[in-house]
């Protein structure tokens, strides 16, 4: 079996401060690795993902997050913060060729301040 | 891009009601479907998942079940809801098990 678990439940920084939000993950098998969002009033959407290759995958907005194979960890940073990335922060698993599972951690709640 | 229609929005349903939420999707075909449950502090808890007709996987057991009588059309269901069915819901779909996942607006299950 596989399973997510997102350190943090909620993470609160100052606008401009850089920010980590951890994801460590339990498999026995390869895994794909995704970050998702949810910003207030909106549904999931994808922020990025590592299917394989180059270890650093980054977003279209600044966010960056390693895959840590020796440490099945998916940590998501940015090193400045907008209030506008107030938002919830899903990080979620699919185990190679075991019929698509997708599992989610618990979400890190960001809340950016003035 | 796919779409998801999730519906209804809310439902209130008495315990010991049935239950059926339907999802259909729209722009891929033979998808892989999901139901989850999104509680506060809990994250995305996966009911169940499919990747084609007649082909249901549960992931935690309980009082709810799921089929797929069409390629696009993802029913959860209930014989007799608890209190504890109570939650929000979520349909998703992606095309393949290393693509974007695409979710719908949700349902608000209150059973009272």
């Amino acid at each position: 079996a596989q399973s997510v678990t997102q350190l943090d439940s909620q993470v609160p920084v100052f606008e401009e401060a850089p920010v980590e939000l951890r994801c460590n993950y339990s498999s026995s098998v390869s895994v794909y690795l995704f970050w998702y969002v949810q910003y207030p009033n909106q549904g999931l959407q994808l922020l990025l993902k590592y299917l394989s290759g180059s270890t650093l995958v980054e977003s279209i907005n600044g966010f960056e997050a390693e895959f840590n194979k020796s440490q099945t960890s998916f940590h998501l940073r940015k090193p400045s913060v907008h209030i506008s990335d107030t938002a919830e922060y899903f990080c979620a698993v699919t185990p190679y060729n075991q019929g698509g599972k997708l599992i989610f951690g618990q979400g890190t709640e960001l809340s950016v301040k003035p | 891009s796919q779409t998801i229609h999730q519906w209804p929005a809310t439902l209130v349903q008495p315990v010991g009601s049935p239950l059926s939420l339907e999802c259909t999707v729209e722009g891929t075909s033979n998808p892989n479907l999901y139901w989850y449950r999104q509680a506060a502090g809990r994250g995305l808890q996966l009911l169940f998942y499919s990747v084609g007709i007649g082909q249901i996987s549960s992931e935690v057991p309980q009082n709810l079940s799921a089929s797929r009588p069409q390629d696009r059309q993802f029913i959860l269901s209930s014989k007799k809801l608890l209190l504890s069915d109570s939650g929000f819901y979520l349909c998703a779909s992606r095309w393949s098990e290393n693509t974007e996942a695409f979710f719908g607006q949700g349902t608000r299950l209150t059973v009272v």
